[in-house]
């Protein structure tokens, strides 16, 4: 099974400053194809289900404000949310879908 | 406005068996890959397993092959999971998802307890 592992488990940010999130995969998850990487950040608040923040490591989903950002390739992946805001506490996973099982990252607690 | 609903979930014996369910709307069921993903209380989130669009391919975690069962049927847009020989670590709340580019879609998670 691939293991994704995430850093750090939790971090704390400022208002109006940077987080960033990184999220390792303990093989590639490119798909040589199309040359994508099958990786994508989910944020979850407390009693939701998951909501779809980026895919293909960097492609952000439809309406999800352009704070977000994911970068990286091959098993080295980063979630960067600039201008933090109130509404960004939650916790961050990653997920690859490149492989069965489509494992995820331990999830990092995000707080102001 | 695409939705999904789960159902099926609750208080069920160790050793016992429960089906969840997941009706879909809003968009082309019988087109996209469909999923299951848990979490236990308080803690992160599992994929269990996930079936292709005609049902002819079907993947599962280790933790719950020869236990788990996830099928579907298109023509009532319902995904299913059957769960047999259920464990106490079972215990979580069951997220159906539609996978496209990501899980782009999720219902609200159905609560299965198993506890004696």
């Amino acid at each position: 099974d691939i293991v994704m592992t995430q850093s750090p488990d939790s971090l704390a940010v400022s208002l109006g400053e940077r987080a960033t999130i990184n999220c390792k995969s303990s093989q590639s998850i490119l798909y040589s194809s199309e040359n994508k990487n099958e990786l994508a950040w989910y944020q979850q608040k407390p009693g939701q289900p998951p909501k779809l923040l980026i895919y293909w490591a960097y492609t952000r989903e439809s309406g999800v404000p352009d704070r977000f950002s994911g970068s990286g390739s091959g098993t080295d992946f980063t979630l960067t949310i600039s201008n933090l805001q109130a509404e960004d506490v939650a916790v961050y996973y990653c997920q690859q879908q490149h492989r069965v099982p489509n494992t995820f990252g331990q999830g990092t607690k995000l707080e102001i | 406005e695409v939705q999904l609903v789960e159902s099926g979930g609750g208080l069920v014996q160790p050793g016992g068996s429960l089906r969840l369910s997941c009706v879909g709307s809003g968009f082309s069921f019988n087109q996209d890959w469909l999923s299951w993903v848990r979490q236990a209380p308080g803690k992160g989130l599992e994929w269990v397993a996930n079936i292709n669009q005609d049902g002819s391919g079907k993947y599962y975690v280790d933790s719950v092959k020869g236990r788990f069962t996830i099928s579907r049927d298109n023509a009532k847009n319902s995904l299913y999971l059957q769960m047999n020989s259920l464990r106490a670590e079972d215990t979580a709340i069951y997220y159906c998802a539609r996978d496209h580019h990501g899980s782009d879609y999720w219902g609200q998670g159905s609560l299965v307890t198993v506890s004696s």
